[in-house]
């Protein structure tokens, strides 16, 4: 069966500081993948999704990037954090983009001080 | 509509009674809906998938209907049970690829 890991579960960070969350899926190759963010009162907000290896599709400008340098390995990155950037991270995979659901990861907490 | 719309925000039912919820969506250029439920500490689980108007699906007690003309789904709950408290998600897959999530429906069963 198929599984996503997503590490790790909290994180506290400076403002300033960089960045690394890292998601990978077991079980299934060629997966499409995603990093969402849901800031407090919001909804899930796609931030990047990945059809393959080096594929990274940006929805929102900001100072967060992704990268996938592995079929099954989803990285997203800062190179400096900001206040705004606290929120609660979550990674996904699908089969198909249109007629298969999602599957997540347990997310990570991120708090920027 | 212009975003994905969830009715209400919250929602408190007694164990036992029926209960439905709205997503409305944008009907232009609709590939898909998916609903979700997010239960605390947990990660979104994956409901149902609808691209038909008049899709109607069903999974043991919580049941949904798509209509893609009008731009909306419900989500119905029969005979809710404390398990069945969570927040419900509806996403929208549009003609862009891209799954634009309400704000959610935020489900508390009162024993």
């Amino acid at each position: 069966s198929q599984t996503i890991h997503q590490w790790p579960a909290t994180l506290v960070q400076p403002v300033g500081s960089p960045l690394s969350l890292e998601c990978t899926v077991e079980g299934t190759s060629n997966p499409n993948l995603y990093w969402y963010r849901q800031a407090a009162g919001r909804g899930l907000q796609l931030l990047f999704y990945s059809v393959g290896i080096g594929q990274i599709s940006s929805e929102v400008p900001q100072n967060l990037s992704a990268s996938r340098p592995q079929d099954r390995q989803f990285i997203l990155s800062s190179k400096k954090l900001l206040l705004s950037d606290s929120g609660f991270y979550l990674c996904a995979w699908s089969k198909d983009r249109a007629s298969q659901p999602q599957h997540f990861g347990d997310g990570t907490r991120l708090s920027i001080l | 509509i212009l975003n994905v719309e969830q009715s209400p925000q919250s929602l408190h039912v007694q164990e036992g009674d029926s209960t439905n919820f709205t997503c409305s969506f944008p009907s232009s250029n609709f590939y898909a809906l998916h609903w979700y439920r997010w239960e605390t500490a947990k990660s979104p689980e994956a409901l149902f998938v609808m691209t038909l108007n008049g899709d109607e699906k069903k999974k043991g007690r919580i049941s949904a209907t798509l209509n893609t003309k009008e731009g909306y789904s419900y989500l119905y709950i029969k005979g809710s049970q404390p398990e069945d408290s969570a927040t419900y998600l509806c996403a929208s897959l549009s003609g862009n690829e891209k799954l634009t999530f309400g704000t959610g429906t935020r489900l508390t069963i009162i024993p």
